[in-house]
Parts: C-alpha cells; sequence; structure tokens
C-alpha cells in the first residue's frame, strides 16, 4: 500500500537556526513528490515538485531534495513567517488516478 | 489570476440535512480533485474528474457522498443526509494537466469547512 511518513510531528527552531524535515514514502511506483505548506484555516499551498532522485529545488530560504525513499525539506536560517505546517505527498505513477497521498504534515514554529 | 475558488467558506447543517460544496478550478484548469481533512488527520483523497465524468472515486464513502463537474459551471460536492462524522474541512484542488510534467501541480482551494450539529 503507497505510504507517507513525516517526521518529525512538530518541531520548535529558534529564528536562524536551520533545519530538516524528512517525508519518506513508500510507493509502487512515484510520478511525483509533492510539498505544500499549509497555514491554520487555510488551505495547502504549493511549493515544489520533485521527479527524480538526485532532484533538487529551491525556494527563498526552502530546499527540497529527493531519493528513491525520502525527501528532505531544508530550511536555512527560518523567520517567524515560515511557521505553518509542511506537508508531503506523493502521487504514484501507472493507471488514470492523479491522486496525491498525503502525510500527516510537520508542524514548524520558528520562534524570534 | 484567480485561484481555486471554494463556497460557502464555513457551513453549518443539521443530522439528516443536505450540504452543498461548490468549487470553480483555476482558469484553463480541467482536472479537480476533492480531498477531505479531518480534525488532527491528513487530507485524503476522495475523488478525482474532469468536466462531464468522474475518473477515480476509490476515496469517496459509497453512500451519501456524490460528485459532479458538469460542462458549464462549478464542482459540487454533495453530502446527503450529513452526520456528525461528516464534519471536516473540504478541499477542492486542480490541475492543468496530468503525468508527469509541471502541468501536473494540484493547486487548492482555502476550503469549506463543515459543521455538522
Amino acid at each position: 500500500e503507497d505510504q507517507v511518513t513525516q517526521s518529525p510531528e512538530a518541531l520548535r527552531l529558534q529564528e536562524g537556526e536551520s533545519s530538516s524535515l524528512n517525508c519518506s514514502y513508500t510507493v509502487s511506483g512515484l510520478r511525483g513528490l509533492f510539498w505544500y505548506r499549509q497555514d491554520p484555516g487555510k488551505g495547502p499551498e504549493f511549493l515544489f515538485t520533485l521527479y527524480s532522485a538526485g532532484e533538487e529545488k529551491e525556494k527563498e530560504r526552502l530546499k527540497a531534495t529527493l531519493t528513491k525513499k525520502e525527501s528532505f525539506l531544508h530550511i536555512t536560517a527560518p523567520k517567524p513567517e515560515d511557521s505553518a505546517t509542511y506537508l508531503c505527498a506523493v502521487q504514484a505513477d501507472g493507471g488514470a488516478t492523479n491522486k496525491l497521498i498525503f502525510g500527516t504534515g510537520t508542524l514548524l514554529a520558528v520562534q524570534p | 489570476n484567480a485561484g481555486v475558488m471554494q463556497n460557502p467558506r464555513h457551513l453549518v447543517r443539521r443530522r439528516g440535512q443536505e450540504a452543498r460544496l461548490r468549487c470553480s478550478p483555476m482558469k484553463g484548469h480541467s482536472h479537480v480533485y476533492w480531498y477531505r481533512q479531518l480534525p488532527e488527520e491528513g487530507l485524503k483523497f476522495m475523488v478525482y474528474l474532469q468536466k462531464e465524468n468522474i475518473i477515480d472515486e476509490s476515496g469517496m464513502p459509497k453512500e451519501r457522498f456524490s460528485a459532479e463537474f458538469p460542462k458549464e459551471g462549478p464542482s459540487i460536492l454533495r453530502i446527503q443526509q450529513v452526520v456528525r462524522g461528516d464534519s471536516a474541512a473540504y478541499f477542492c484542488a486542480s490541475s492543468l494537466r496530468t503525468g508527469g510534467s509541471s502541468y501536473n501541480e494540484q493547486f487548492f482551494g482555502p476550503g469549506t469547512r463543515l459543521t455538522v450539529l
């Protein structure tokens, strides 16, 4: 069964303290791995898509990497406005479905 | 360029009533997805539609739930005879295309928060 596990469940950082969030996945064939950010009471906001092992993408203080079993979201010198829940999702290859399978997220709190 | 729009943002229903949730995809997007987020749980896929077709409804409960995406107008998620367990946030997403390309990305709306009394 396709599955996504995110760790840690919650992370508290001081402003400027870099860290990484982990997303481990099991999928029959990976079409894509997606990272989203979700603020309280809002919908997920798209961040990155990664398609193959070794791929990396960056956006401001965020950098996403992908291996055959997991993805990391690296946060460099975070600011309080980076506080949010970060969601990882995979899309399996094959068939007509395009559904995303989500992990339960990592709740990040960045303190000034 | 407007994003995915959902309405209402908040919906309160009593047990046994019907709930209708609407979703207008991003301009130019013809693929629509519905997800449900229960309290303290992750987002769960419900259904994937293209214009006038249901492509994958594997995540939709067999009873009381239905979805449509007509040729004209928004996609509708309909829940009949709601129960307290239906209380959740319902999110709609849309994509331009499918397959392994940048056009496969799904963009989410703000959600409809359904409360069943």
